[in-house]
């Protein structure tokens, strides 16, 4: 049982580049959510789903898109990555009780 | 306002001892509440929920407050292995607010 997978685990940017994280699950939850995690500013939800196809802005969505297209994946899109997109990507998923987060991908933007 | 402070810490403790954290969430509407715990580059993961009635599992206890809004951790008999960031979480509507966490180091 892998839980929630997340690819990359690391990726390196140029400003202006533009890349997609990766995020799967295989618990058939039908909430899932992408977080970015920087110091001293705790897990701020960029955009979240409901469920397959559904999608809504979170905190700090701007600079980033998502799509839902099958339940299982939920993926986060950096179309003109930024210096300030520098950040380590959280993503998670619950069906009815808590959190399961996957690893992280640790995305530096030069 | 935050939707959850904490005190950042850090704590550190010599192994044996009690420790404590708090936090308060602003949102009385505010539906469920979980202490996460999160290592150095990993992701987090969750370390109990909190119910009003309070509740325990081995050398931690949670504790709830819904007319103060506050929610507490003790850690008792404190290991080696509990080193690490604690994260206080409430949630509503299916959305999960984070609070920045409280970093504890055990000291040998």
């Amino acid at each position: 049982n892998a839980g929630v997978t997340q690819t990359p685990k690391f990726r390196v940017l140029k400003t202006g580049q533009s890349m997609t994280l990766l995020c799967a699950q295989d618990m058939n939850h039908e909430y899932m959510y992408w977080y970015r995690q920087d110091p001293g500013m705790g897990l701020r939800l960029i955009h979240y789903s409901v469920g397959e196809g559904t999608t809504a802005k979170g905190e700090v969505p701007d600079g980033y898109n998502v799509s839902r297209l099958k339940k299982q994946n939920f993926l986060l899109g950096l179309e003109s990555a930024a210096p300030s997109q520098t950040s380590v990507y959280f993503c998670a998923s619950s069906r009815n009780y808590g959190y399961t987060f996957g690893s992280g991908t640790r995305l530096t933007v030069v | 306002r935050k939707e959850v402070e904490q005190d950042p810490g850090p704590f550190n403790v010599p192994e044996g001892a009690t420790v404590a954290f708090n936090c308060t969430y602003s949102n009385s509407a505010s539906q469920s509440f979980f202490w996460y715990r999160q290592d150095c580059r990993k992701e987090p993961k969750l370390l109990m929920s909190v119910y009003s009635s309070g509740n325990e599992d081995g050398r931690f206890t949670a504790q709830l407050n819904r007319a103060s809004q506050y929610i507490s951790l003790l850690i008792r008999d404190s290991k080696l292995s509990d080193s690490a960031t604690y994260l206080c979480v409430v949630s509503r509507s299916n959305q999960f607010y984070f609070g920045t966490g409280t970093s504890l180091t055990v000291i040998p």
